[in-house]
């Protein structure tokens, strides 16, 4: 079975802050995980992922993250934070069901940055 | 730019009635997904199709069916409307996990 776990439901920071967004992960193999967006009226976007190679990837939009085996986590961070970066963010872990490949979403971290 | 095309935007529609959401994607992937949105934005995925075969039926109720002509098609059919349906259905192709998303469906059931 896999799983994506996002703690925050909401996250309200300031403009200029750093921001960081949880995500945690339980699957049995090695974990191809990934970040999406999904800003107010609109559809989800893809902003980076991880595959294997170096434990921090770059995305869109100045995000990155960080993966994390020890404690099964991949972060999403920016600095510094942008009113425009206040959307719902999703993260998603990608596993095999029959070999094929299963999507799995997280709840989602609505985030709000202040002017 | 938008490879994965989803008719209609928006319907609304009475109880009992049945509605067919259409998707199609240019994107070349073999896989296809539709996913529920509801009020809270949580994102749950329903069907899962490979190249028109079902993978993945997550525990949807059966008056929600899929239906897929070619691995660029997926389509949906809900044959009885409830007022729990009412969400955005989103529908969404994929090749190594990189998803890509249609505008989405938003129905109404009243």
């Amino acid at each position: 079975a896999q799983s994506v776990d996002q703690p925050d439901a909401h996250v309200t920071l300031s403009e200029g802050a750093s921001l960081e967004l949880r995500c945690s992960y339980s699957y049995s193999a090695a974990p191809y995980l990934f970040w999406y967006v999904q800003y107010p009226g609109q559809s989800l976007q893809f902003l980076l992922k991880y595959i294997t190679g170096d434990t921090v990837v770059k995305g869109t939009k100045g995000f990155e993250a960080e993966f994390r085996k020890s404690n099964s986590s991949f972060n999403l961070k920016k600095s510094p934070a942008h009113w425009s970066d206040s959307a719902k963010y999703f993260c998603a872990l990608e596993g095999q069901v029959y070999g094929n490949e299963k999507i799995t979403f997280g709840a989602g971290t609505k985030l709000t940055i202040k002017p | 730019e938008t490879a994965v095309f989803q008719t209609p935007n928006y319907h609304v529609t009475q109880v009992g009635n049945e509605v067919s959401f259409n998707c199609k994607q240019t994107l070349g992937h073999d896989t296809m997904y539709w996913y529920k949105q509801d009020s809270k934005k949580l994102l749950k995925i329903m069907f899962s199709y490979n190249n028109k075969q079902l993978i993945v039926n997550e525990t949807v109720p059966r008056r929600f069916s899929p239906q897929s002509s070619d691995k660029a098609h997926l389509n949906l059919r809900i044959k009885s409307v409830e007022p729990e349906d009412s969400a955005v259905y989103l529908c969404a192709s994929s090749r190594r996990g990189e998803v890509f998303f249609g505008k989405g469906t938003r129905l109404t059931v009243v």
